[in-house]
């Protein structure tokens, strides 16, 4: 049973950046594409990014400027950078296996909560 | 962009009672890029149905997904004490790729 678990700060300052893990556990990376997905009252569910066990990317439009999402395949785990975050950014991450042949995200974290503030 | 809007906002509804939650979206979607997510009060989301129709691994046959085009619907056939939960329906657009969320159906006991 494939595991995902974020790791990282829960708070934020205003024009930092954002920075977080995601550590898989019970099956490998390789094969898969990995994603980022935050969840807020006010934007609801809004996918972040994903990245392919070799490196290919892809991002939302609406973040591209600031994010950059890493892999790791050696420590089977991934990375989310958002940069120059603000309020609006506070929101509760989630890391994500997405399936690209059905289009799905099967397996998710249980999700961390990043405030930004001062 | 493809917006996705479900109905109603709230659902209240008695256990052994059938509900239908819908999910419309703001363009054609093909029906192989339309997934439905249960989500519990501090929980994540988990998958329930892809390809409109097809349920995921250990999802109970009581619920179902059908729909095309632009409407969709996600049936739950008779209430469990453990179906009461937020339910988002989600789309896939390629080119470049964007994946959206419907705003969610919260069912809640009557």
């Amino acid at each position: 049973q494939v595991q995902l678990q974020e790791s990282g700060p829960g708070l934020v300052k205003p024009s930092e950046t954002l920075s977080l893990t995601c550590t898989v556990s019970g099956g490998s990376l390789n094969n898969y594409y990995w994603s980022w997905i935050r969840q807020s009252p006010g934007k609801g569910l809004e996918w972040i990014g994903y990245i392919y066990y070799n490196g290919y990317v892809n991002y939302n439009p609406s973040l591209q400027s600031r994010v950059i999402i890493s892999i790791d395949t050696s420590k089977n785990h991934f990375s989310l950078n958002l940069t120059s975050v603000t309020a609006a950014d506070t929101a509760v991450y989630y890391c994500a296996r997405y399936k690209g042949n059905w289009y799905l995200f099967d397996y998710w974290g249980q999700g961390t909560l990043v405030t930004v503030s001062s | 962009e493809t917006l996705l809007t479900q109905s109603p906002g709230t659902l209240s509804l008695s256990p052994g009672e059938r509900a239908t939650l819908s999910c419309r979206a703001s363009q054609s979607v093909s029906s192989t890029y339309l997934a439905w997510y249960q989500q519990k009060a501090g929980q994540a989301p988990r998958l329930l149905i892809f390809g409109a129709s097809s349920r995921a691994a250990g999802i109970p046959d009581r619920f179902s997904g059908s729909g095309s085009g632009t409407d969709f619907t996600l049936t739950i056939s008779r209430l469990e004490p453990e179906d009461f939960a937020v339910y988002y329906c989600q789309q896939y657009a390629g080119s470049p790729p964007r994946y959206t969320f419907g705003q969610g159906t919260k069912l809640e006991i009557k």
